[in-house]
């Protein structure tokens, strides 16, 4: 079955610190992969995304994060954590194509200490 | 500047009334979803829209409805038949080769 594991429900990291939140999917193809992020009652926004070709893709504010075929991971990283990106983050992955359905992770809470 | 705009961004129902979230999008987009949103479960499909007067339902379908009039428009009923509808509900687009979602600010609706 299709799915998304983000296995951290909760992550808390002091301000300066370096953060990765994992994600890792089951798909029966290389699909689509996508990380938004959601501030408090608000829509989600992409942070970036990883269709094809290198597979350390860099994103807006900062972030990257890296496909690894052979973990099924598309784990997201950022060197220096800044208290305003404490939000919830979602891994998604989407069908190259065909369906229009895509999956989404159950999301990863970043608590940002001062 | 081209985006999606949801309303009412909070509405209160009553048990065993309809309520309707209007989805609005000016970027052109074929595609467009419904997602609800509750805490610790992610994001779950309730219906989607490849092109005007078509739209498939989702995983969570049953309780709602959708209409697909207009390339620009995509509301969602959310009816008296859905058992739980407090939620907080995100409406989505795509356009064609593009693959990423661009959502709206959501609407929160609390039945009481």
């Amino acid at each position: 079955a299709q799915s998304v594991t983000q296995p951290d429900i909760h992550i808390t990291v002091s301000e300066g610190a370096s953060l990765e939140l994992r994600c890792n999917y089951s798909y029966g193809a290389t699909p689509y992969l996508f990380w938004y992020v959601q501030s408090p009652g608000q829509g989600l926004q992409l942070l970036l995304k990883y269709f094809s070709g290198d597979t350390l893709v860099q994103g807006i504010k900062g972030f990257e994060a890296e496909f690894k075929r052979s973990q099924s991971s598309f784990n997201l990283r950022k060197p220096s954590v800044h208290w305003s990106d404490a939000a919830e983050y979602f891994c998604a992955v989407g069908a190259t194509s065909g369906t229009y359905k895509y999956i989404f992770g159950t999301g990863t809470r970043l608590k940002v200490l001062a | 500047d081209g985006g999606i705009t949801q309303s009412p961004k909070y509405l209160f129902r009553k048990e065993g009334q309809n309520v309707t979230l209007s989805c609005e999008q000016n970027l052109n987009h074929d595609a467009m979803y419904w997602y609800r949103q509750d805490p610790g479960q992610g994001l779950r499909l309730i219906y989607y829209s490849q092109i005007v007067n078509d739209f498939q339902k989702g995983d969570i379908a049953e309780g709602y409805s959708v209409s697909r009039e207009k390339k620009e428009s995509f509301p969602l009923t959310v009816t008296s038949a859905q058992k739980n509808p407090t939620a907080f509900y995100l409406c989505a687009s795509s356009g064609r080769g593009t693959g990423e979602l661009f959502f709206g600010e959501g609407s929160r609706l609390t039945v009481l």
